[in-house]
C-alpha cells in the first residue's frame, strides 16, 4: 500500500458527460501528479500541483482540469468524454524534491461507452 | 530531448531463470534520476527503485539487481531466480532535474511472463 487512496476505482459513463476523479496524497506530501495510462498513449504526465498551486502542465486535454485543496487531497475533472478518454487514470505524490519517488494510487479505471 | 526506451515489449521465461530488461535513455541535463516501477495485474504502480545520475553503483535488493551504465546511457533490471509472481510490466521512467514539474517521463514497458 502507497499510502495514495484514489476514488472511484471504476467508473463508466456515456460520452459527453463529467467526471471527477479524486486523489488523497500520502500522509505529508505536498506535490500530487496526475497521469493518464492508455494502450496508445502508455503512460503520460497531465499535470502537477504543490501545495495548492499548479506547478505544471504534461499532456492534458483543454476538457481536462485539476484543483488541489488546501487539505492537499486533489481532484482531476474531465468533461465532455470521448471514447478515447478510457484509460487508467494514476495520481502520485511526492515529498518536496526533485530526487524524491513518486508514490502511486491503485487508479482509476475510466470507460467512456 | 528527453526518453525512455524500452525495447522489449514482451518477454516470457521459465520459473527459476534469470531475466534482464533493458532501459535506454535520451537526456541532456546532467543530473537526473532514474526510476523503475513495476505494475502486477491488479494494476497499480510500485515504486522499486531511484537512482541518481552522479551514482553509478549498482544495487542488489534481494532477487532484484540494477546495472547503471552512463556511457551507454542505460538502466537495466535484473530479476535472478524469477518467479510466476514476478509476472507484471515494468516500467523505467527518467525524471530531470533540470524539469521544474519533477514529472517523469516513462518507457513503454516490458510486459514479464513468468511461467511455472
Amino acid at each position: 500500500d502507497s499510502g495514495v487512496t484514489q476514488t472511484p476505482k471504476h467508473l463508466i459513463t456515456a460520452t459527453g458527460q463529467r467526471v471527477t476523479l479524486r486523489c488523497s496524497p500520502r500522509s505529508g506530501d505536498l506535490s500530487v501528479y496526475w497521469y493518464q495510462q492508455s494502450l496508445d498513449q502508455g503512460l503520460q504526465f497531465l499535470i502537477q500541483y504543490y501545495n495548492g498551486e499548479e506547478r505544471a502542465k504534461g499532456n492534458i486535454l483543454e476538457r481536462f482540469s485539476a484543483q488541489q485543496f488546501p487539505d492537499l487531497h486533489s481532484e482531476l475533472n474531465l468533461s465532455s468524454l470521448e471514447l478515447g478518454d478510457s484509460a487508467l487514470y494514476f495520481c502520485a505524490s511526492s515529498s518536496s524534491g526533485t530526487s524524491n519517488e513518486q508514490f502511486f494510487g491503485p487508479g482509476t479505471r475510466l470507460t467512456v461507452l | 530531448a528527453q526518453k525512455v526506451t524500452q525495447a522489449q515489449t514482451e518477454i516470457s521465461v521459465v520459473e527459476k531463470e534469470d531475466v534482464t530488461l533493458d532501459c535506454v535513455y535520451e537526456t541532456r541535463d546532467t543530473t537526473y534520476y532514474l526510476f523503475w516501477y513495476k505494475q502486477p495485474p491488479s494494476g497499480e504502480l510500485v515504486f522499486l527503485i531511484r537512482r541518481n545520475s552522479f551514482d553509478e553503483q549498482n544495487e542488489i535488493s534481494g532477487r532484484y539487481s540494477w546495472n547503471f551504465q552512463k556511457s551507454t546511457s542505460s538502466f537495466n533490471f535484473t530479476i535472478t531466480a524469477s518467479q510466476v509472481v514476478d509476472s507484471a510490466v515494468y516500467f523505467c521512467a527518467l525524471r530531470q532535474r533540470g524539469d521544474s514539474s519533477y514529472k517523469l517521463i516513462f518507457g513503454s514497458g516490458t510486459r514479464l511472463l513468468v511461467r511455472p
